[in-house]
């Protein structure tokens, strides 16, 4: 089984620009989880979904928004970049809600904006 | 904000020595889940912990959760190099939600 694949894996934008990141979860499961991970900050939550509706959001600003599809893949877009964008940007996948169990994390996408 | 602080933040020990890492959290929990790190990576589950369990092993790990304190702990014995990474505390706060709120890490070095 395919874990969580997250694409791309490096970015570097200038401030000012929008990014898209992907994240194809784990086959079947069907809530999808986006974390931040800064030096500063730590691993911080960014939404979740699950069939398609965003069920949580964290305290982060309305630049930072996401979708899930009908077939669980999801994507976050950044708008605006700031170079406190710069971050590892991990996806999470799970089977059941609410979380019981573990979830799963893909590789992370790395942003670096300058 | 984050809900768990790890102590200690950094630990360096020897091959075959065993590491010990503690987490505590502010909220009541459904359940406590620990996850490695290697370096700028993704997250590996290590193991779950429910909320009315005290305590938990697997392979080489041990983990105690301690509700009353709002703590848990997590023991590797016999470490090995491959065990450098950072660990991290993870809290599953309940209702209709798959957030997880992560501690602020412990880096663990195992030398060979």
């Amino acid at each position: 089984k395919a874990g969580v694949t997250q694409t791309p894996r490096y970015l570097i934008k200038t401030r000012g620009q929008q990014v898209t990141l992907s994240c194809s979860p784990i086959s079947g499961h069907r809530s999808v989880s986006w974390y931040q991970q800064t030096p500063g900050q730590g691993l911080q939550f960014l939404f979740e979904y699950f069939s398609e509706t965003q069920r949580n959001k964290g305290n982060f600003p309305g630049r930072f928004s996401g979708r899930q599809f009908s077939n669980s893949r999801s994507e976050m877009n950044v708008s605006t970049l700031e170079l406190g964008d710069s971050a590892l940007y991990l996806c999470a996948s799970s089977l059941e809600a609410p979380l019981r169990g573990r979830a799963f994390f893909g590789q992370g996408t790395r942003l670096t904006v300058v | 904000s984050q809900q768990g602080e790890e102590d200690p933040q950094a630990l360096s020990i020897q091959e075959g020595e065993n590491a010990t890492m503690n987490c505590s959290y502010k909220t009541s929990i459904n359940n406590l889940q620990w996850y490695r790190q290697n370096s700028g990576r993704g997250l590996v589950h290590l193991i779950l912990i429910r909320s009315n369990e005290r305590e938990k092993h697997s392979g080489r790990l041990r983990v105690t959760l301690d509700t009353s304190k709002k703590s848990s702990s997590l023991l590797i014995t016999a470490s090995r190099a491959a065990d450098t990474a950072s660990y991290f505390c993870a809290t599953v706060i309940g209702g209709a939600t798959n957030k997880l709120i992560f501690g602020t890490g412990t880096l663990l070095a195992v030398q060979p």
